[in-house]
């Protein structure tokens, strides 16, 4: 069973910083690591799947970095604006017989105006 | 594009009682959908993936007899909590992706949003 870890669990940042958090996963038998965004009542919303080392991906002022070698991936808001406010999941494949996602808790941003 | 619809969003019902969720895709043909719940506080958790036509995969601890899943077209599956107790209450949520297997792994999966379920 895959272990995924996000931290933190819980971000405060002033509109207008540029914030960044963590994903790790274990790095062996890595596959694809998925990013979303989930806004209370609403659908998560895919934003990155990310499956080569040194992938680096990019969707307006959000971006994401993987490292499969050591397990993490990074994702970067720049600028924050109140609607990035949401919960920001990561997940990896499970593997094994498997063929879905393993999540982790989430790390919920909050933007201040 | 590539919206999936969940309903109900919120059902409450009474123990013993069956309760069945829906979960459509609207704009693609869903190969393979899954299905999550979530405790407070916990994480997502796969509970099981359905194929069109093909019986469910359960994961380890999650009751087939107890969690019935159908997806008998490549639009709709669903999900029958059969005798309900307090302890099903939960938040389930589906997903649905277009690629079959393990190779899809590297597909989206378009997530719908969710039901609240509180047995009583």
């Amino acid at each position: 069973i895959l272990n995924v870890e996000q931290s933190p669990q819980s971000l405060h940042v002033q509109e207008g910083d540029s914030t960044n958090f963590t994903c790790s996963f274990p790095s062996s038998n890595f596959y694809a690591l998925h990013w979303y965004r989930w806004e209370t009542a609403k659908s998560p919303e895919a934003l990155f799947v990310m499956t080569l080392n040194g992938d680096e991906k990019k969707k307006g002022r959000i971006s994401a970095t993987l490292n499969t070698k050591e397990g993490y991936s990074y994702l970067y808001i720049k600028g924050s604006q109140p609607e990035d406010s949401a919960t920001y999941l990561c997940a990896s494949y499970s593997g094994g017989g498997a063929d879905g996602l393993t999540f982790g808790k989430g790390t919920h941003l909050i933007i201040q105006p | 594009g590539a919206v999936v619809s969940q309903h109900p969003s919120w059902v409450i019902c009474k123990s013993g009682t069956s309760v069945k969720i829906e979960c459509r895709s609207l704009d693609f043909q869903a190969t393979t959908m899954f299905w999550y719940r979530q405790f407070p506080k916990q994480s997502l958790m796969l509970m099981a993936t359905s194929n069109e036509g093909s019986k469910a995969t359960y994961e380890q601890g999650v009751e087939k007899d107890k969690f019935l899943i159908n997806h008998a077209s490549l639009t709709l599956s669903t999900l029958t909590v059969t005798s309900a107790h307090p302890e099903d209450s939960s938040f389930y949520i589906c997903s649905a992706r277009a690629f079959l297997g393990t190779s899809g792994s590297r597909e989206t999966q378009y997530f719908g949003p969710g039901t609240r379920l509180l047995v009583l």
